[in-house]
């Protein structure tokens, strides 16, 4: 059974531009979540998606919007890209209203 | 706003040298909290959930207690494969996110 996947692994963008990052959910999960975690800290929330709608929203500007697709996979995309969006970015699946099980994360790097 | 304490920050323990990391928590109507180990690099890997003052929960050398206002983890014999940075999160009523504190960054040397 695939735990939670998530692509790229690493992606190096530069100011301004846009980005997508991937995640497929853990079979059986219907809801995803996604952190950021900047490096010796611990991940803070960015939103939650369940039924293809964002369910609940961390407190992160409005560069950063979601998608939830019909076999529930989703993505995470950043707009207007800045050097502080730098940071290990975490996808979590869960049963609704259960433990959260993590992805191995995609570092993204700003120069 | 929902607050999660961890310490110490950093632990460095001799292999079989016993501890305990805490977590404490200053939250309105918890409805779990949850550790995880995060190795560098890498995403968190789920160890606990605890749900209720008085629950413990144990894998291999680690037990996870908690009370109404703090949690511990505690490390039993440690060997180096325990290395790790270990998580903890909290997740209130009404709520769907997780709250996580910055994390215990331990080294077992042999």
């Amino acid at each position: 059974d695939a735990g939670v996947t998530q692509s790229p692994t690493h992606l190096i963008k530069t100011r301004g531009q846009q980005v997508t990052l991937r995640c497929s959910p853990k079979s059986g999960h219907d809801t995803v979540s996604w952190y950021q975690q900047a490096l010796g800290q611990g991940p803070q929330f960015i939103f939650q998606y369940y039924e293809e709608e964002e369910r609940q929203r961390g407190n992160f500007p409005d560069r950063f919007s979601g998608h939830q697709f019909p076999n529930y996979s989703s993505e995470l995309n950043v707009n207007a890209l800045l050097l502080g969006d730098s940071a290990l970015y975490l996808c979590a699946s869960s049963p609704t209203g259960d433990t959260q099980y993590f992805g191995p994360g995609t570092r993204l790097t700003v120069l | 706003e929902d607050q999660v304490t961890q310490s110490p920050e950093a632990l460095r323990l001799q292999e079989g040298e016993s501890s305990s990391l805490n977590c404490s928590y200053t939250v309105s109507g918890l409805r779990g909290l949850f550790w995880y180990r995060q190795d560098p690099g890498k995403g968190p890997e789920f160890l606990f959930t605890l749900y209720s003052a008085g629950e413990e929960k144990e894998k291999e050398r680690l037990k996870a207690t908690l009370t109404k206002k703090e949690s511990f983890l505690h490390i039993t014999a440690p060997k180096p494969e325990d290395s790790a940075t270990y998580l903890c999160a909290v997740r209130i009523y009404g709520n769907n996110r997780l709250a996580f504190g910055k994390g215990n960054q331990v080294v077992v040397i042999p």
